[in-house]
This record gives C-alpha cells, structure tokens and sequence, in this order.
C-alpha cells in the first residue's frame, strides 16, 4: 500500500483566494482524521470522519473551513476565504477504527501551506 | 484547563546513552496513550500504545512506563543511536474517540 496521499505537498496561495487540501487514506481504513501542526500550537485535530461521516468537527477554527469525505477513499479540506494565520502544515491521516479504542493513526506526508 | 506537556522542547544525549522524554498529563483519565516519531518534513509515525492497565511495554530498545496516579508516561531509547535523532510526540486519549498530542521533544542523539 502506498500509504495515506495528500495533495499538493505546497500551496503557496494570497491571502482571500480559496485553498482545496486532498487526501486518500489507506484502502480498508474507515477513520479519517484532519490535523493542523504548527510551531506555537502543535499537532491539533480539526475534524474526524468515520464511515464517511464526520463524527467531531469541533476543532475547525471557524466557518471559512469546511472538509468533505464523499467516499472511502477521498477527502478534502478546504479554507475559502484564506488568511496569513492559516499558514501551517495540514495532515490527512487514516485509521482502522476509532481514537477510542487505541487504533493507530497512519498519517499522510502533509501539505505545507503559505498563506500570503 | 486540560493540558498535555512534554518535559523540554529539545534533548541533547550521547550516543548509546539511554535517552529518556517525559509525558505530563492533566485533568484526564485516559485509557491509554500512544508514542510517536516524526522527522522533519514528515508526518508522525507510531512507535507504541499503552493502556491504562499496563505498567510498561517495550519494543526492540524502546520502553514506555504509564504511571496513572503521578499522570506521566517515560519513553525511553536504550543504546541510542544517531539515526535516532527526531521529534518525539506522545498522544492521550481524551475520550469521545479522539486523542490529543502534545508539542513533541526534539532528540538529538550526539555522535
């Protein structure tokens, strides 16, 4: 397996304009997760999904973010409009179950956007 | 508030010294914690889980001790290696199946 895929690997994008983040899991895996890692805040979970479904969507910032996972094998994070504080590294990972029981999390090599 | 600390951001070791980061924990009651690596550019890789129930697991020259009561988890690398350089990130469940990392440890290992 090739792993979890995230695409583009950099976005450099102007402050306003919309950004779309991709990301395929890892085939039979049923959980996915968004993350959000920066230097003063770390690794922070922004949603999950299981089955598709986003089950906690909590950690999402604000309205200008939104993520979709139309099938098992495809999701997207997207910002519209963008802001220089978006700037980050954005994560997809995928699990075989749910955090609750203690699956292991395979994440993706992440997209490094700048927002400027 | 509920806080999740590792002990320094960075840690200078010798090489085959053992190389110990420390996990702190507050206001959870989690049922287990994992370990994981990350190299720059890359995204984090696990290493371990341990349940609440379990004092210690070891993997190769990998060992993580969960203590419930002082609410700390040790990793330790024993006979460390330059190759083990890295940031080291340990993770909680917080319950809800969702887990929180903290900032991670940078390890140098010191030829």
């Amino acid at each position: 397996d090739a792993g979890v895929i995230q695409s583009p690997r950099h976005e450099v994008t102007e402050m306003g304009q919309e950004v779309t983040l991709r990301c395929k899991p890892i085939s039979g895996h049923n959980s996915l997760f968004w993350y959000r890692q920066t230097m003063m805040r770390g690794l922070e979970l922004l949603i999950y999904f299981n089955n598709n479904v986003p089950i906690d969507d909590s950690g999402m910032p604000e309205d200008r973010f939104s993520a979709k996972m139309p099938n098992a094998s495809f999701s997207t994070l997207k910002i519209q409009p963008s802001e220089p504080r978006d700037s980050a590294v954005y994560f997809c990972a995928s699990s075989l179950g749910l955090a609750g029981a203690g699956y292991e999390q395979f994440f993706g090599p992440g997209t490094r956007l700048t927002v400027l | 508030s509920q806080k999740i600390e590792q002990n320094s951001e960075a840690l200078n070791i010798q090489e085959g010294k053992t190389a110990t980061l420390t996990c702190n924990y507050t206001n959870y009651s989690p049922a287990y914690l994992q370990w994981y690596r990350q190299d720059p550019g890359r995204g984090p890789v696990f290493l371990l889980l341990i349940r609440e129930n379990e004092k210690e697991k070891r993997k190769e020259r990998l060992k993580v001790t969960f203590d419930t009561t002082l609410k700390q988890s040790l990793f330790h690398i024993t006979a460390s290696q330059p190759a083990d350089s890295a940031t080291y990130l340990c993770a909680l469940d917080i319950g809800n199946d969702k887990i929180i990392f903290g900032k991670g440890t940078r390890l140098h290992i010191l030829p």
